[in-house]
């Protein structure tokens, strides 16, 4: 199976620029997404093939990267963005999403 | 507006079944893939079972091969998720969502339906 690998946490002060990254064991072309998962709450999708930003999604969301590298970038960071952020790769078979990295707002 | 509702999940004993519907609404069912996604309590996400648009195709990984069988019934706007031979590890909030190569992700999620199984 196809390992993304995430930072577990990240905390950031409301206002600043924040990157999470993931890099997958093997290359998953653009088919990269990524999802954000607030406490208590099912996934929502935010990005999707490695820099489409979803429908009703706020632009301060990007996203970058191709191949096994890929990074979501929230800029600026607000409370609200407080999360677990989670990537996923549907190029490789079985689909598998990363352990997620945590969002910590100051 | 797009409503994935999950039902059925509850406490079952290990090698017992169970059997995971989600009613859909808010969009042409009987046009999108659809997949079951599941959490385990406070870790991560993993991709169960896909079935096609029309049911023709399915997909399981390969843990729940043969225990799990993923159908739809497209009259009804709904899907379906039939759990065999569960075990502790299948313990997990089980998600009903949308997979479309309009993202090529999974682009609508359900609230969850924890499965517990436990003697």
């Amino acid at each position: 199976d196809t390992v993304l690998t995430q930072s577990p946490a990240l905390a950031v002060s409301p206002g600043e620029r924040v990157s999470i990254s993931c890099r997958a064991s093997e290359g998953v072309n653009s088919y990269m997404h990524w999802y954000q998962q607030k406490p208590g709450q099912q996934p929502k999708l935010l990005i999707y093939k490695a820099s489409n930003l979803a429908s009703g999604v706020p632009a301060r969301f990007s996203g970058s990267g191709s191949g096994t590298d890929f990074t979501l970038t929230i800029d600026p960071v607000e409370a609200d963005d407080t999360a677990t952020y989670f990537c996923q790769q549907s190029w490789n078979d079985p689909f598998t999403f990363g352990s997620g990295t945590k969002l910590e707002i100051k | 507006e797009v409503q994935l509702v999950e039902s059925g999940g509850g406490l079952v004993q290990p090698g017992r079944s169970m059997k995971l519907s989600c009613a859909a609404s808010g969009f042409t069912f009987s046009n999108y893939g659809m997949a079951w996604v599941r959490q385990a309590p406070k870790k991560g996400l993993e991709w169960v079972a896909y079935i096609s648009y029309d049911g023709g195709s399915t997909y399981y990984r390969d843990p729940v091969k043969g225990r799990f069988t993923i159908s739809r019934d497209n009259a009804k706007s709904t899907l379906y998720l039939q759990m065999d031979s569960l075990r502790s590890e299948d313990t997990a909030t089980y998600y009903c969502t949308i997979y479309t190569t309009d993202y090529w992700g999974f682009a609508y999620w359900g609230q969850g339906t924890l499965v517990t199984v436990s003697s």
